[in-house]
């Protein structure tokens, strides 16, 4: 059964460094998103990305984050200078078109920023 | 008001019960309502989706939609240990794209 796929499981950063997690969406889906869930917290839409433009954003996706689908099977969200409170689980998520109701998680990074 | 409420439990239940989850929202455009399975430190499971008011059933997992009440449900029949997880709602409307809005979930454990 297709499924998403993230890497890397776990990472740990420093404050101020940049990262990147990577996505590789189920291979026949059009549309990706990234979610993250402080823990404890609700999980939370953070983007949503089609046909290389962003779709959507949360008041969360500030200045600080960006997305790239760089080849045509990875999706990858950049945090460029990393807080403590970005720590937390981020997961890719994917849909096909026309079907946004129906998206399928990855099992996510763990990000831990000290 | 919270724009979608689900009660963090434990809710915590004899093998072979009847379970019912529920949240309850405050937007009423939303349109779809999905239900996701979440294990500890893992992502998300799509369990099923509704559009709209009505039932849907698949296995042992119904789901409920009352648009009037702002009310949703989700029912497992013959609940297993394996049942036991977080259980999260979610909810998304046409006019804001594909973004789901979760509910925090309820954690249920199924004791054998």
């Amino acid at each position: 059964e297709p499924e998403v796929t993230q890497t890397p499981s776990h990472q740990v950063t420093q404050m101020g460094q940049e990262v990147i997690l990577r996505c590789v969406p189920i291979s026949n889906h059009l549309y990706f998103y990234w979610y993250r869930q402080i823990l404890g917290q609700k999980v939370e839409f953070l983007v949503s990305f089609y046909n290389n433009e962003i779709s959507e954003k949360s008041e969360i996706f500030d200045d600080q984050f960006s997305v790239e689908r760089p080849d045509g099977s990875n999706f990858t969200l950049k945090i460029r200078s990393t807080k403590l409170e970005d720590s937390a689980m981020y997961f890719c998520a994917s849909s096909e078109l026309g079907q946004g109701y129906e998206q399928y998680f990855g099992p996510g990074t763990r990000l831990t920023v000290t | 008001q919270k724009e979608v409420e689900q009660d963090p439990g434990p809710l915590s239940v004899p093998e072979g019960a009847i379970v019912s989850l529920n949240c309850t929202y405050s937007n009423s455009a939303f349109q779809y309502f999905m239900w996701y399975r979440q294990y500890s430190r893992k992502g998300p499971e799509l369990l099923m989706y509704t559009y709209s008011s009505g039932n849907k059933e698949d296995g042992r997992f119904t789901a409920q939609v009352d648009k009037s009440s702002k009310y949703i449900s989700l029912f497992i029949r013959d609940s297993q240990p394996s049942d036991s997880a977080t259980y999260l709602c979610a909810m998304s409307a046409r006019e804001y794209g594909n973004k789901l809005v979760f509910g925090a979930g309820t954690i249920l454990r199924v004791k054998s």
